[in-house]
């Protein structure tokens, strides 16, 4: 069965310097893997997904996504991050057999001025 | 191209009660999606409808909650009678292909239920 971790509950980043939210995942077969953000009482937005060959994946408000096959890792990164990116932000993989998405628990970004 | 339109944004009610959520997916999206999100955890599927029939409502505690899509557009969810555990933010999504491969669920705004 597929599955997806976001090992870190929070991640502290102060405002300009590069950030990395971590996502790992297992899956059998072809693996398509997503990012939401989600602001306070808001629903989730999609932030980019994988497409097979692309390692780098660039996605909205400046986001990208590196998958890396042999890590089974697909980390979300920010070159330089903003205090309005401070958020919920979620990992997601396709289950394959039944084409849900599983989710990981999150990860509280705090960015800091 | 306007998003997922959910109602109400917010409820609170008594445990025992009845509530309902509507929802309305994007233009053309065939496939509809009720979520359940506890705080602090990811969202749990609790139904998904393509066009107006049923794929999977294996989550759906089907003894108090019930969803329909009548016509394939828009849907309600419904508890009843609302348990205190059921205190949850309900999601609606809506994707545009069925739900394999790289189809992308794009999410209405929620209704935050609160059950005393």
């Amino acid at each position: 069965a597929q599955s997806v971790a976001q090992p870190e509950d929070q991640v502290n980043v102060a405002e300009g310097n590069p950030l990395t939210v971590k996502c790992t995942y297992s899956v059998s077969g072809n693996p398509y893997l997503f990012w939401y953000v989600q602001y306070p009482n808001r629903g989730l937005q999609f932030l980019l997904k994988y497409i097979t060959w692309d390692n780098l994946v660039k996605g909205s408000y400046g986001f990208e996504a590196e998958f890396n096959k042999s890590q089974t890792s697909f980390h979300l990164k920010k070159p330089s991050a903003l205090v309005s990116d401070s958020a919920l932000y979620f990992c997601a993989v396709r289950e394959n057999s039944n084409y849900q998405l599983i989710w990981g628990a999150g990860t509280k970004l705090i960015i800091k001025p | 191209e306007a998003g997922v339109a959910q109602s109400p944004r917010y409820k609170i009610i008594e445990k025992r009660q009845s509530v309902a959520f509507w929802c309305n997916p994007i233009s053309g999206h065939a496939t509809l999606y009720w979520y359940q999100q506890i705080l602090g955890q990811g969202p749990k599927l609790l139904i998904q409808f393509q066009n107006n029939g049923v794929v999977d409502d294996s989550q759906l505690p089907k003894d108090r909650f019930s969803a329909e899509r009548l016509k394939g557009v828009d849907s309600t969810l419904k508890i009843q009678p609302a348990k205190l555990e059921d205190s949850a933010v309900y999601l609606c999504a809506s994707s545009p292909l069925g739900g394999r491969g790289t189809d992308t669920q794009y999410f209405g705004p929620g209704t935050r239920l609160t059950v005393l």
